[in-house]
């Protein structure tokens, strides 16, 4: 079935200590966001790509990036994890010529920061 | 600063019960409001994408309908079962920037 997949499902890192959290479709959309929720908040947009183009959330900060290599992958790199980005981190997709169209997500990956 | 509200935070259910509850979104530039069931340990998966006032949308058990004027939506679960027990989640989108505004959420928890 097509899918959007994450892994790992739990990642735990050490404070400072780089981590990439990855995210692949299957569903050959070409929109694919990444957020940040944590525990009883609002899912919180950090980037979006539509095809190649890369869009940074004004207030994402600096020690988060991302990389889309192709249309199915995209990482999400945090340089140097403090406490506070442990999270859970949602990979999305969806049809970016529908506009206000479904997305389409996977399971997440937990963050711990130690 | 657009701001999407859901009420209440979580909710306990008996088994067979019905429930509702409330997402609450701006009134001006509405483009679209979506509904999503997050079970534990899977994915968000949509349940309703309404986009005109006076929506009512149905999916089995779960219905939701929507007030555009007055920058409102319900979610109704009729004869609540284990199954149904997950965080709701809400998301507004404007016809400014069709980006997503989410809430925080509605967790149910249906006790057998």
């Amino acid at each position: 079935d097509a899918m959007v997949i994450q892994n790992p499902r739990y990642q735990v890192t050490q404070f400072g200590k780089p981590v990439t959290l990855s995210c692949s479709q299957t569903l050959n959309h070409n929109v694919m966001y990444w957020y940040q929720q944590k525990s009883s908040q609002a899912p919180k947009l950090l980037f979006h790509y539509y095809d190649k183009d890369f869009n940074n959330e004004a207030d994402t900060p600096d020690n988060f990036q991302s990389r889309r290599p192709n249309t199915s992958f995209c990482f999400l790199d945090i340089r140097s994890p403090g406490l506070g980005d442990a999270a859970m981190y949602l990979c999305a997709t969806n049809l970016g010529t529908v506009l206000g169209g479904k997305l389409f997500f996977g399971s997440g990956t937990q963050l711990s920061v130690l | 600063i657009l701001n999407v509200e859901q009420s209440p935070q979580s909710l306990h259910v008996q088994e067979g019960d019905s429930t509702n509850f409330t997402c609450s979104f701006p009134s001006s530039n509405f483009y679209a409001l979506h509904w999503y069931r997050w079970e534990t340990a899977k994915s968000p998966e949509a349940l309703f994408v309404m986009t005109l006032n006076g929506d009512e949308k149905k999916k089995g058990r779960i219905s939701a309908t929507l007030n555009t004027k007055e920058g409102y939506s319900y979610l109704y679960i009729k004869g609540s079962q284990p199954e149904d027990s997950a965080t709701y989640l809400c998301a507004f989108i404007a016809d400014s920037n069709y980006q997503l505004i989410w809430g925080a959420g509605t967790k149910l928890i249906i006790k057998p």
